[in-house]
């Protein structure tokens, strides 16, 4: 069984640049939901997507885009980066829609804007 | 708006007995997770409430009242590896988590 795995696990980017952040669910899962964790600070939801449909969002902004492919696998884009987006970004995979099982993460990637 | 509140930081001392508190107020409940996380590291599960009362795995035990808004989650036998920062976080009525900012905290020899 493999586990929640990231890529990169870390990237440097400048202001108004565009980032893509991979994620490869635990084998099984069919629920991805993207965090991101300031530091110093519990993470902050994203969005979550269940069987290639977003059915939640936190309070982002849209140009935090996302989407989910046929193997459950996702990325979660960034568009027009700006300072306060640096950050841990980290993705989680369950099974089922509604997160009342456990959540396995991926160890983040970290992402600096500069 | 959505609320869950955790101290910032914690100290005790190996071998000891410690409680970390989370409070909150959500819109709706469906369940309150805690989960430990490492400096560096991804967090990772440590309990699941759903109803009142008091839930023991080993040397953790976390504990829920839903008409207070209340859980704690308590540590024993404290060890120098639990050291780490301690989430709590509600389901809401959107099935959506809302975490706190975490409880770090810190153990002395």
């Amino acid at each position: 069984e493999t586990g929640v795995t990231q890529s990169p696990t870390h990237l440097i980017k400048t202001r108004g640049q565009q980032v893509t952040l991979r994620c490869s669910s635990q084998s099984g899962h069919n629920t991805v939901s993207w965090y991101q964790q300031a530091l110093g600070q519990g993470p902050q939801f994203i969005f979550q997507y269940y069987r290639e449909e977003e059915n939640g969002r936190g309070n982002f902004p849209p140009r935090f885009s996302g989407l989910q492919f046929p193997n459950y696998s996702s990325e979660l884009n960034v568009n027009a980066l700006e300072l306060d987006d640096s950050a841990l970004y980290l993705c989680a995979s369950s099974l089922g829609a509604e997160n009342t099982g456990e959540l396995f993460f991926g160890e983040g990637s970290r992402l600096t804007v500069l | 708006g959505q609320n869950i509140d955790q101290p910032t930081e914690m100290t005790a001392t190996e071998g000891a007995i410690v409680q970390i508190n989370c409070t909150y107020q959500t819109s709706g409940f469906n369940g309150l997770f805690w989960y430990q996380q490492h400096a560096g590291e991804a967090p990772t599960f440590l309990s699941y409430n759903v109803l009142d009362g008091l839930e023991e795995k080993g040397r953790f035990s976390s504990f829920l009242s839903r008409s207070k808004g209340y859980s704690y989650l308590l540590l024993k036998e404290l060890q120098m590896k639990d050291s780490a920062s301690y989430l709590c976080a509600v389901l809401d009525s959107n099935y959506q988590l809302i975490w706190g900012a975490g409880t770090k905290l810190i153990i002395k020899p």
